[in-house]
């Protein structure tokens, strides 16, 4: 049973935009993280959280929002979505933000037009 | 500077070689050091973790890594890859949290 879920699971967006990206956990994390991929990349960090109602910024926080409105719950918003969004974003869970073993959704596949 | 080196971007080896993935990391401290594997349109799954202690560190489906300070170093070996072992491997710093670009592993059959 999925531990970490995202949704949707992929997404066609105009350029200008809102999208807003959502993860689901049961692992009972305090740490939650929102991630892009690009082609043939590692994973960059956008945005993190530790606690509900708190958000931290990730390597690359520019564009983007994020939201833990609950434990379980955080959100990927970008206001206004451009052309360079177009990635594969995953949302992880960690009970520990630097030794925790991170567990991973599935991915949502973006293409903004 | 690239905190987490992956310095071959894709690998390709027969069903039954072994393997050794390389990983280079920048830290001047006890850098916590993971592997992960991801499967074509999945998300990523812990392979190993390494924190201290003992360099050889054990994971799961036979793959093992040996971490060495003085290399700076966190290599993945594997003693008989196997067909469905194909799949992109992380390498991933995370006393503040870096992923190499992985490497593409393809077994051929």
């Amino acid at each position: 049973e999925a531990a970490v879920t995202q949704s949707p699971r992929s997404k066609v967006a105009v350029t200008g935009g809102k999208v807003t990206l959502s993860c689901h956990q049961t692992n009972n994390h305090d740490y939650m993280y929102w991630y892009r991929q690009d082609t043939g990349h590692g994973l960059r960090l956008i945005h993190y959280s530790y606690v509900a109602d708190s958000t931290e910024k990730g390597d690359i926080p520019d564009g983007y929002k994020a939201s833990r409105p609950s434990q379980e719950n955080f959100s990927l918003i970008l206001e206004l979505a451009s052309l360079s969004q177009t990635a594969v974003y995953f949302c992880a869970s960690s009970d520990e933000l630097g030794d925790g073993t991170q567990y991973f959704g599935p991915g949502t596949r973006l293409l903004v037009l | 500077a690239q905190s987490v080196t992956q310095p071959d971007a894709r690998v390709t080896v027969s069903e039954g070689a072994s393997l050794q993935l390389r990983c280079k990391y920048s830290y001047s401290g006890t850098p916590y050091l993971f592997w992960y594997v991801q499967y074509p349109r999945q998300g990523l799954q812990l392979l190993l973790k390494y924190y201290s202690g003992d360099p050889v560190v054990q994971g799961v489906n036979g793959f093992e890594a040996e971490f060495s300070k003085s290399n700076s170093s966190f290599h993945l070996r594997k003693a008989s890859v196997h067909w469905s072992d194909s799949a992109v491997y992380f390498c991933v710093r995370n006393n503040r949290i870096f992923f190499g670009d992985g490497t593409q592993l393809v077994v051929k059959p």
